[in-house]
Order: structure tokens, then sequence, then C-alpha cells
């Protein structure tokens, strides 16, 4: 089965670009999709497919996938990104979503 | 837009059963896959079950088969939980979650989450 890893923290000033990374031998292979937690409250899908963004979501957080690593971006760093974040793909072997182990991001 | 609005979430003893509900609006719910995800206090998330549209199939994890049921009320536009012999450990957040959706081939990803109820099992 998957396991997803993740750092657990970054550390990113503000107006600088955060990248929290998603790693998984071939994760280039599958699709994976990034979830924002803000303390207190429910998770926010923020990017799908990699690189896609629901509407509602700024043109600051991308995505991208390769290799070994997939990698989200947050450009241009708000006091209000500060959030957990997790990765999540589909485990087509046994049918499960599967998380990654969050990381926490803190803005300076 | 999606609205996912759980409840049933309370203080049980160990051994004891809850179930869980979760009310959806702004979606085609009869057509739609369904999770319950979790997230113990200070933890991460945990996927823990999900249902497709027609209850056809239901998947459990590990760590809950034999324990927890997920089943749904297409009628109602409400998905559920049943939780039997719970444990200390099964405390935390309960999210309804609309999803896994399909995105191509092998892609599926959870698409919204309601507020959670939240669920603690201590004597």
């Amino acid at each position: 089965s998957y396991v997803l890893t993740q750092p657990p923290s970054v550390s990113v000033a503000p107006g600088k670009t955060a990248r929290i990374t998603c790693e998984e031998n071939n994760i280039g292979r599958k699709s994976v999709h990034w979830h924002q937690q803000k303390p207190g409250q429910a998770p926010v899908l923020v990017v799908y497919d990699d690189s896609d963004r629901p509407s509602g979501i700024p043109e600051r957080f991308s995505g991208s996938n390769s290799g070994n690593t997939a990698t989200l971006t947050i450009s241009r760093v708000e006091a209000g990104d500060e959030a957990d974040y997790y990765c999540q793909v589909w485990d087509s072997g046994s049918d499960q979503v599967v998380f990654g182990g969050g990381t926490k991001l803190t803005v300076l | 837009q999606v609205q996912l609005v759980e409840s049933g979430g309370d203080l049980v003893k160990p051994g004891g059963s809850l179930r869980l509900s979760c009310e959806a609006t702004g979606l085609t719910f009869s057509r739609s896959y369904m999770s319950w995800i979790r997230q113990a206090p200070g933890k991460g998330l945990e996927w823990i079950s999900y249902i497709t549209d027609s209850s056809r199939y239901r998947y459990h994890a590990d760590s809950v088969k034999g324990r927890f049921t997920i089943s749904r009320d297409n009628a109602k536009n409400s998905v559920f939980l049943q939780m039997n012999s719970l444990r200390v450990e099964d405390t935390g957040v309960y999210y309804c979650a609309y999803g896994p959706v399909p995105c191509g081939g092998d892609c599926y990803y959870i698409a919204n989450w309601g507020q959670g109820t939240p669920v603690t099992v201590s004597s």
C-alpha cells in the first residue's frame, strides 16, 4: 500500500514562495491532490489531479508531480496561508483513499 | 455549492456504539460516492470508509473493518456510519466527504468536506 511522506513542517516569510513535498516511489505515475486545513477548520481541496485548482482557489496555489515527488507550491505567501497541508492519492490496488502525514506551514 | 452537515457525535464508553449521519445538498447525491474520514486529536487525516452511489460497494479501512459500517439513503440525501465496539483510539473528529470523485483513469479525489462531528470514547 502507499505511504506518502511529507515534511512535518515548512516555514516561509510573507511574500516568498513555499514548497511542500509529498514523496513515494513513482508517485509521478499517480494523480496527486492537496488539501488545506486551517486551525480549527475542516480541510479544503486546493489542488487536484496534480495541478488543477477548484473554483475559488487563488492562482498562487499550484502543483506539480514527477518521479518520486509531488510538490504543492504557494507563491506570494500570505499570513492566511498558515495551515496544515495534506497530499492525497487513490490506491487502485486496494480501492482506498490515502493521505500523507501532513505538513504544517508556518508564515514567519 | 456542496454542503455536508454531520451529526451524531457524542461521548461514549469503550465497547459502546454510535451512529453518525451526514446530509448532503448541492450535489446529485444519488450519483455520488461518499466517504467518512477521521482525525484523532493533534493527528493527521485517516480515510476510514466509502460507499458507491448505488451502495453496491462499500470499503472500510483495516482499522475499522468488522466494527464500522457505512450506508446511505439516496431518498434522504444522507450517508451514515454505524460504529460498534468503539475503542479509545477511535476518538476524534469525523468528517463526511464528497468523494472519491473520478478525474480520469486512476485519478480520484476528495472534493468537499463537512465541518465534522466529534466522537469521544472514554470511560
